[in-house]
């Protein structure tokens, strides 16, 4: 069965730097999402994506934030410059088309920083 | 706005025992729902949505829409059922979840 693969598992960076979150959704996928967990609270929405252009964001999704889709098969969280609370789990998800069409998780990236 | 409460953060029980994990929402219009679980070191996914009226793997949710709930039961929990369960809710023309907070249940041999 077709996954979401996401990498790195885990980063460590260090405040200020700029981290590259990667996604890759199942291939015949449209519509791309970041979620959120800070350890201990609930998965939160960021940013969907759809027909190459963000379709909605939450107020999470600030301007220190960025997504694209550089290719036809990667989807990328990017943090520009990041802060200690950004520390959390980031969850890529997928769906295809249809409101009923479930979200398809990737395993998750941990990022702490420190 | 809707919103997905998860009262319990954690819910213990013996196995063979029945399992309620509860789910109440807020929200003005016709919801879809679902529960989602995550089992130790893997990743999020559909256990079950309202509108499949589906068993999976024991489990039962109905949409009480008068309690404004989708309560998740099974009758006997085994120990494999321990895990992270989230409610999630689509409203209007939205079809971006929102997540509830998580109920662990731990079952125990």
């Amino acid at each position: 069965e077709p996954e979401v693969t996401q990498t790195p598992s885990h980063q460590v960076t260090q405040m200020g730097q700029e981290v590259i979150l990667r996604c890759v959704p199942i291939s015949n996928h449209l519509y791309f999402y970041w979620y959120r967990q800070i350890l201990g609270q609930k998965v939160e929405f960021l940013v969907s994506f759809y027909n190459n252009e963000i379709s909605e964001k939450s107020e999470i999704f600030d301007d220190q934030f960025s997504v694209e889709r550089p290719d036809g098969s990667n989807f990328t969280l990017k943090i520009r410059s990041t802060k200690l609370e950004d520390s959390a789990m980031y969850f890529c998800a997928s769906s295809g088309t249809g409101n009923n069409s479930p979200l398809h998780f990737g395993n998750g990236t941990r990022l702490t920083v420190t | 706005a809707q919103r997905v409460t998860q009262p319990e953060k954690l819910l213990s029980v013996f196995k063979g025992a029945p399992v309620e994990l509860k789910c109440n929402y807020s929200y003005s219009g016709s919801p879809e729902l679902f529960w989602y679980v995550q089992y130790s070191r893997q990743r999020l996914q559909l256990l079950l949505r309202h509108i499949s009226r589906e068993s999976i793997k024991g489990f039962t949710a109905d949409l009480n829409k008068g309690e404004t709930s989708f309560h998740l039961k099974k009758p006997f929990a085994q120990e494999e059922d321990s895990a992270m369960y989230y409610c999630a809710l689509k409203g209007g023309g939205s079809y971006i979840p929102t997540f509830g907070r998580g109920t662990s249940l731990i079952v125990h041999p």
